[in-house]
């Protein structure tokens, strides 16, 4: 029963260096998004892709942040060049069809610490 | 703008009692769901109980229930007969466009 996987649980990087976290949504999930979330915080939108396609990438910074859901593998999220605000909790959620009313399945997350 | 407001950062009660957690919000949309959602110490977040914005009757999920009042945009969570289990953040949340608009939660804390 593979629910949506995140790894690493931890990242650590230094100023300057590429992150990439990895999502493998629920078997038969086409849909994935992405969230960011500061402490003391909810969750913020960051992107909305499905299978080959970026939906809805409203929520991501335009420099530096990108992502990919290829047709084979896991989505991808991917920061460059690494600042301290990028630290933070990454939460990958799938879907099955990607409508509103839809439950989300949500990954435990990708915790990146930067120093 | 879409925001979400959770007015009591941390709360605890007594195993077994009740306790609700308030939630108002704000969207000129008139159709939307809206959703509690839980995370305990694993980080998961794990779907409590949802609500479509156009129906009056109040979703229930076993011991949790929701007071939806949609002209006063609150989204309150009850939970019932409140076990150890419970304890976690609590999350509101609902959706605009592809997005869930989050806020920013409540500790909740069941005390033995």
């Amino acid at each position: 029963n593979a629910g949506v996987m995140q790894n690493p649980r931890h990242l650590v990087r230094r100023r300057g260096q590429e992150a990439r976290l990895r999502c493998s949504p629920v078997k038969g999930h086409s849909h994935v998004y992405w969230y960011r979330q500061l402490p003391e915080e909810g969750l913020k939108f960051m992107v909305y892709l499905q299978k080959e396609n970026i939906i809805d990438e409203s929520g991501m910074p335009k420099e530096r942040f990108s992502a990919e859901f290829p047709k084979e593998g896991p989505s991808i999220l991917r920061i460059q060049q690494v600042v301290r605000g990028d630290s933070a909790a990454y939460f990958c959620a799938s879907s099955l069809e990607g409508s509103t009313n839809e439950k989300l399945f949500f990954g435990s997350g990708t915790q990146l610490s930067v120093l | 703008a879409q925001t979400v407001t959770q007015s009591q950062p941390e709360m605890s009660v007594q195993e077994a009692e009740t306790v609700t957690l308030s939630c108002t919000y704000d969207t000129s949309e008139n159709n939307y769901y809206l959703f509690w959602y839980k995370q305990p110490p694993s980080r998961q977040m794990i779907l409590v109980i949802r609500q479509e914005a156009y129906k009056q009757q109040n979703a229930t999920e076993n011991r949790f229930s929701v007071n939806f009042q949609k002209a006063a945009k609150s989204f309150s969570l009850k939970i019932s007969d409140s076990q150890l289990g419970d304890t976690a953040m609590y999350f509101c949340a609902f959706t605009h466009n592809y997005q869930l608009i989050w806020g920013a939660g409540t500790k909740l804390i069941i005390k033995p």
